[in-house]
């Protein structure tokens, strides 16, 4: 049991390049979720999905673009990376039941640097 | 939306002595309340979690309360030791289908002094 997989963990890029964040999860959790992490910031919601085809928007969407075609992926483009970008960035997965959320389990990260 | 706030930022504690760190949260229909642990270089990792039906949960050295009516609620570590060393995010969410999205505080670097 794999639990949340993350690529690449490390990638530096040039302004203005795009690329793809892969996170897949082998739980069957509907809830997946994308953060980036900057110092004295905490975690900021970037999208959201719960579940096949539904996405929404967190915290700082822009620049960044996601997409649920299955349950067990959750890919994170970014179409023109900017400095600003330059971040650690967090998948995590849950399951949805009830009323209520559940415990998330997050991936190891990808540290992306935008020169 | 939802917005959570997270005090203090750092905290430095004698070993064995007691930690509290407090969180407010905006969104008074916020059900769900999870505290993560996030050692250098690592993932954030669940501690303990507490839902809206309840005012306290305890788990060994871990505690976390909550007040609703205020809209805040903090993570209690006793006897705190060296491991515990880290920082601390709070969390909130108010559940189920598309209003489930979770927000997280700031983040505490708490350090443990022998």
């Amino acid at each position: 049991n794999a639990g949340v997989t993350q690529t690449p963990k490390f990638q530096v890029l040039k302004t203005g390049q795009s690329m793809t964040l892969q996170c897949a999860q082998d739980m069957n959790h509907e809830y997946m979720s994308w953060y980036r992490q900057d110092p004295g910031m905490g975690l900021r919601l970037i999208h959201y999905s719960v579940g096949a085809g539904i996405t929404d928007q967190g915290e700082v969407p822009n620049g960044y673009n996601v997409s649920r075609s299955t349950t067990e992926d959750f890919p994170l483009r970014l179409l023109s990376a900017a400095p600003s970008q330059t971040s650690v960035y967090f998948c995590a997965s849950s399951p949805l039941s009830g009323m209520s959320n559940q415990p998330q389990h997050f991936g190891d990260g990808t540290r992306l640097s935008i020169l | 939306g939802e917005n959570v706030e997270q005090h203090p930022s750092t905290l430095s504690v004698q070993e064995g002595d007691s930690a509290v760190i407090k969180c407010t949260y905006s969104d008074s229909a916020s059900n769900y309340f999870p505290w993560y642990k996030q050692e250098l270089g690592k993932r954030p990792q669940l501690i303990i979690d507490i839902r809206s039906n309840v005012g306290e949960k305890k788990d060994q050295r871990i505690a976390v309360t909550l007040n609703k009516t205020a809209k805040h609620f903090s993570l209690h570590i006793t006897e705190t030791q060296p491991e515990d060393s880290a920082v601390y995010f709070c969390a909130a969410s108010k559940g189920y289908s598309s209003a489930s999205k979770i927000i997280f505080g700031s983040g505490t670097r708490l350090s443990i002094r022998p």
